[in-house]
């Protein structure tokens, strides 16, 4: 089977930095990915890690170590609409993706 | 544009009745899925297709089946609606060589 973990609030403030991890369990890895959900809309894709290392896409960058089975989403510059749940992903075969609870970030000015 | 909708927005429906949840997709892709989210438990996986006629379980299949008779439409049916089947229903649509997937706005659905 699969699990992941991930923290379920994170608070930061406007204009700084926050780290969201996640860790996971899993057979048949291939790689990890990232979705934000606001309030009352559906997921959005933020960016997948198939191999290690960091990716950056603008303000936002996610992180992949397979040997340590540990990823994170990396917001810099946060904004007050950057107030959203964001869920990490474990992608399987068929392009399948496996969720984890996500974690509920509060930007607060 | 990529775009994937679903039928409703909203639905009430009563224990034992039968109910259809219908998602399309304008962007031609092969992949299809369906998943539910509860407050603390994330989206599960309930069922995927990766084409025409072609279905998967996902992680929670019990008490759904679905029907892929065409490629934009993927329709998920609730044979006999129960209250716990009270949820967020999401469709979502991906390419057969990406992970990256689209989500419809989903259709919350009460069972009373």
């Amino acid at each position: 089977g699969q699990s992941l973990e991930q923290p379920s609030e994170v608070t930061a403030v406007e204009g700084a930095i926050v780290q969201i991890n996640c860790t996971y369990q899993t057979s048949g890895f291939y790689g990890l990915s990232w979705y934000q959900q606001h309030d009352g809309g559906a997921p959005t894709f933020l960016s997948y890690n198939a191999l290690d290392g960091l990716e950056e896409t603008g303000r936002f960058s996610s992180f992949l170590s397979r040997s340590d089975s540990y990823g994170y989403l990396l917001l810099q510059e946060l904004q007050m609409k950057d107030s959203a749940s964001y869920f990490c992903a474990v992608a399987g075969g068929y392009q399948k993706v496996t969720f984890g609870i996500g974690t509920k970030l509060q930007v607060i000015p | 544009d990529v775009k994937v909708t679903q039928s409703s927005r909203y639905l009430v429906k009563r224990t034992g009745e039968k109910v259809f949840l219908e998602c399309v997709q304008d962007m031609d892709h092969e992949n299809m899925f369906w998943y539910r989210q509860d407050p603390g438990l994330g989206l599960r996986l309930i069922y995927f297709s990766y084409d025409v006629k072609m279905k998967e379980k996902g992680d929670i299949p019990e008490g759904y089946s679905v029907s892929r008779e065409k490629k934009e439409r993927f329709s998920l049916i609730l044979e006999s609606a129960s209250t716990n089947q009270t949820s967020m229903y999401l469709c979502a649509g991906g390419q057969s060589n990406s992970y990256e997937q689209y989500f419809g706005p989903g259709t919350r659905l009460t069972v009373t």
